[in-house]
C-alpha cells in the first residue's frame, strides 16, 4: 500500500499569513498515463471534504488561487497565500494513482 | 449542480448487515467511475472499494474484502454498497464519492454496536 506521511499535524497561523503543508508517498503516484493523481481535499467541521486541488496543481471551480499545489513523483506541498478565518478544517492529500486509494493523516489548520 | 446522496445508515448489531444506497444528480452518471470512502468518529478517511463506469470491475480495501458488495445502476443512477458480517471496526461515516474524489455525498452514518 502507498503511504502518505503528512505534515505538520496541525498549524496555527495568523489571518493573513501563508502556511505550507507537506505531503511524502512511499511511492512515486506518477500512474501510466503520465498523470499524477495526488489531491488535496478540505474538510471543514461537521461537513463532507471538499476537493480543492486535483492532479497536483488544478484548482478545482471556485476554489481562490490563495491556493496552490506544486510537487512531483513522491513529494507535494499545498500553500495556502493570506489566510483567511474560512480557510480553517483539516487537510488532507489524497493518491488516486494506486489502489488501495490512500490518505494522509490530515493536517489541522487553526486560526490564531 | 452535482449531487451525490446518501441513504441506508443506522445502528445494527455485529454479525448483521446493510445496504447504502447513493443516488446521483447534475452529471452523466455512466461516464464515471465511483467509490465509497468512510471516517470512523473523530479518525481520518479510509477508502472502501470502487466501482467503474460499467459496472464490470471492483476493487476493495482487503478487510472487507468478502463481506461488502459495490454495485450500480446506471439506469437509476444509484450507488450501492452492500455490507454483510458487520463489525464494530466499520462503524463510520459512510461517503459516496465521484471519481477521483472530485464530488462528496453528505454521509451516511453506520453503527455497529451490540
Amino acid at each position: 500500500d502507498v503511504m502518505m506521511a503528512q505534515t505538520p499535524p496541525s498549524l496555527s497561523v495568523a489571518i493573513g499569513q501563508s502556511v505550507s503543508i507537506s505531503c511524502k508517498s512511499s511511492q512515486s503516484l506518477v500512474y501510466s498515463d503520465v498523470k499524477t493523481y495526488l489531491h488535496w481535499l478540505l474538510q471543514t467541521s461537521g461537513r463532507s471534504p471538499k476537493r480543492l486541488i486535483y492532479q497536483v496543481s488544478n484548482l478545482d471551480s471556485g476554489v481562490p488561487d490563495r491556493f496552490s499545489g506544486t510537487g512531483s513523483q513522491k513529494d507535494f506541498t499545498l500553500k495556502i497565500s493570506r489566510v483567511e478565518a474560512k480557510d480553517l478544517g483539516i487537510y488532507y492529500c489524497a493518491q488516486t494513482t494506486h489502489f488501495p486509494l490512500t490518505f494522509g493523516s490530515g493536517t489541522k489548520l487553526e486560526i490564531k | 449542480e452535482v449531487q451525490l446522496v446518501e441513504s441506508g445508515g443506522g445502528l445494527v448489531q455485529p454479525g448483521r448487515s446493510l445496504k447504502l444506497s447513493c443516488v446521483a444528480s447534475g452529471f452523466t452518471f455512466n461516464n464515471y467511475w465511483m467509490t465509497w470512502i468512510r471516517q470512523a468518529p473523530g479518525k481520518g478517511l479510509e477508502w472502501v472499494a470502487s466501482i467503474t463506469n460499467t459496472g464490470g470491475s471492483t476493487y476493495y480495501l482487503d478487510s472487507v474484502k468478502g463481506r461488502f458488495t459495490i454495485s450500480r445502476d446506471n439506469a437509476k443512477r444509484t450507488l450501492y454498497l452492500q455490507m454483510n458480517s458487520l463489525r464494530s471496526e466499520d462503524t463510520a461515516t459512510y461517503y459516496c464519492t465521484r471519481d477521483q474524489a472530485a464530488y462528496w455525498g453528505q454521509g451516511t452514518l453506520v453503527t455497529v454496536s451490540s
